[in-house]
């Protein structure tokens, strides 16, 4: 029944080495967002794909990228995590670009030791 | 910058009492609003959402008010159970833009 999914569900890196955290869907959806939640924050929106167009949000440190191969899936790269890249990464999809629901995954917990 | 949040951190109610949790935006280009529940260690999931032409809608137990003139949301949960305790948070997306923007959630505690 699981319709996002996030791999893996706990994170543990070193202190500028390279990360990979994953999400898969099989809701078909067209759009895929990855979201970073700090503790007791808000989700932060990081980028998203509207299909394989790439869309950045202004304020995303260059630290972060993304790839989307195909449909289902979408990672998030952190290329040289640092103590306050330790957050929750959410990925979420929708079907559409705006004025719809986003469906969201049950997070990576990232931490950065 | 034009932002979604919340009034209330932490909100308190007595199971089987009716919760209110309240919500202020400042874009006036948001056309499109939800709640979400985020019980600890989860991902945000669905409760309920209003486009800006209406001013209610209605779910099971739960009711979402809009007042575009002053720019507020409202979440009511009737008849507050355990299982409702979590953080809510509403979130907002402006017209064409892609994505929603969350506001700062509210933790609802239900005593006994």
């Amino acid at each position: 029944d699981a319709m996002v999914i996030q791999n893996p569900r706990y994170q543990v890196t070193q202190f500028g080495k390279p990360v990979t955290l994953s999400c898969s869907q099989t809701l078909n959806h067209n759009v895929m967002y990855w979201y970073q939640q700090k503790s007791s924050q808000a989700p932060k929106l990081l980028f998203h794909y509207y299909d394989k167009d790439f869309n950045n949000e202004a304020d995303t440190p260059d630290n972060f990228q993304s790839r989307r191969p195909n449909t289902s899936f979408c990672f998030l790269d952190i290329r040289s995590p640092g103590l306050g890249d330790a957050a929750m990464y959410l990925c979420a999809t929708s079907a559409r670009r705006a004025n719809t629901e986003a469906f969201f995954g049950q997070g990576t917990r990232l931490t950065v030791v | 910058g034009e932002s979604v949040g919340l009034h209330l951190p932490t909100l308190s109610v007595q199971e089987g009492d009716n919760s209110i949790i309240n919500c202020a935006y400042s874009n006036s280009a948001s056309d499109y609003f939800i709640w979400y529940k985020q019980e600890s260690g989860k991902g945000p999931q669905f409760i309920i959402d209003i486009r800006s032409n209406m001013d209610k809608r209605q779910g099971q137990r739960v009711t979402v008010l809009l007042n575009k003139t002053v720019k507020h949301l409202s979440l009511q949960i009737a008849a507050t159970q355990p299982g409702d305790s979590a953080v809510y948070f509403c979130a907002e997306n402006e017209g064409g833009a892609d994505g929603l923007t969350f506001g700062k959630g509210t933790h609802l505690i239900i005593q006994p």
